[in-house]
């Protein structure tokens, strides 16, 4: 298996624009994560869902966030508008039951 | 959550054994002591994680204090490789969520 893909490795934006990263968990993982990590705030959990469904979404900064999982291979998070302070690096992670998670490579996000 | 306490930071030299320490004296009955590290640029990789006994693998080896207040992560040979952050993290066995505190730097010198 390839892993978790994440797309794009790097996006740069500019304030006020639409942004959407994307994430192919690994075959037959259940869970989905995504996280976002700064140097001030270090790694947080900001939604996760289980067979597709949001489960926790607690750690969704506003409502400028979104998250979808349409189906069991893609999911995806958006931030409608986008502002400087989103700058960071975003993960996403999959796991089978058991909470070992795989991680994604990271998408770094630029918001000017 | 149960926090976990580790120093900011470590050094190793290269060929060497580390003994990364975790405080977590507020471990409940049926919280998993996991521990997973994060090489520069990359997302965080899973190390090894246990309960109750030691454990051993591949990459590293877990030792668990008998009142599980503390563990141990122990590198039997530091390579430049290892160097990575290190996180020590207690999950609930009915909990699917992993909580990342700030993590146990590790520089390894040649």
């Amino acid at each position: 298996d390839a892993g978790v893909i994440q797309s794009p490795r790097h996006e740069v934006t500019e304030m006020g624009q639409e942004v959407t990263l994307r994430c192919k968990p690994i075959s037959g993982h259940d869970y989905l994560f995504w996280y976002r990590q700064t140097m001030m705030r270090g790694l947080e959990l900001l939604i996760y869902f289980n067979n597709n469904v949001p489960i926790d979404d607690s750690g969704m900064p506003e409502d400028r966030f979104s998250a979808k999982m349409p189906n069991a291979s893609f999911s995806t998070l958006k931030i409608q508008p986008s502002e400087p302070r989103d700058s960071a690096v975003y993960f996403c992670a999959s796991s089978p039951p058991g909470n070992i998670q795989y991680f994604g490579a990271g998408t770094r996000l630029s918001v000017l | 959550d149960a926090k976990t306490t580790q120093p900011n930071s470590m050094e190793s030299n290269e060929e060497e054994p580390v003994h990364l320490p975790c405080n977590h004296s507020t471990i409940s009955g049926t919280d998993y002591i996991h521990w997973y590290r994060q090489l520069p640029s990359q997302g965080p990789e899973y190390v090894i994680h246990g309960l109750t006994s030691n454990v051993n693998n591949r990459m590293a080896s877990l030792a668990i204090a008998e009142d599980r207040k503390s563990s141990t992560l122990i590198l039997h040979r530091a390579t430049l490789r290892d160097a990575a952050v290190y996180y020590c993290i207690l999950t609930a066995y009915n909990t699917d969520k992993l909580i990342f505190g700030t993590g146990t730097r590790l520089q390894v010198f040649p």
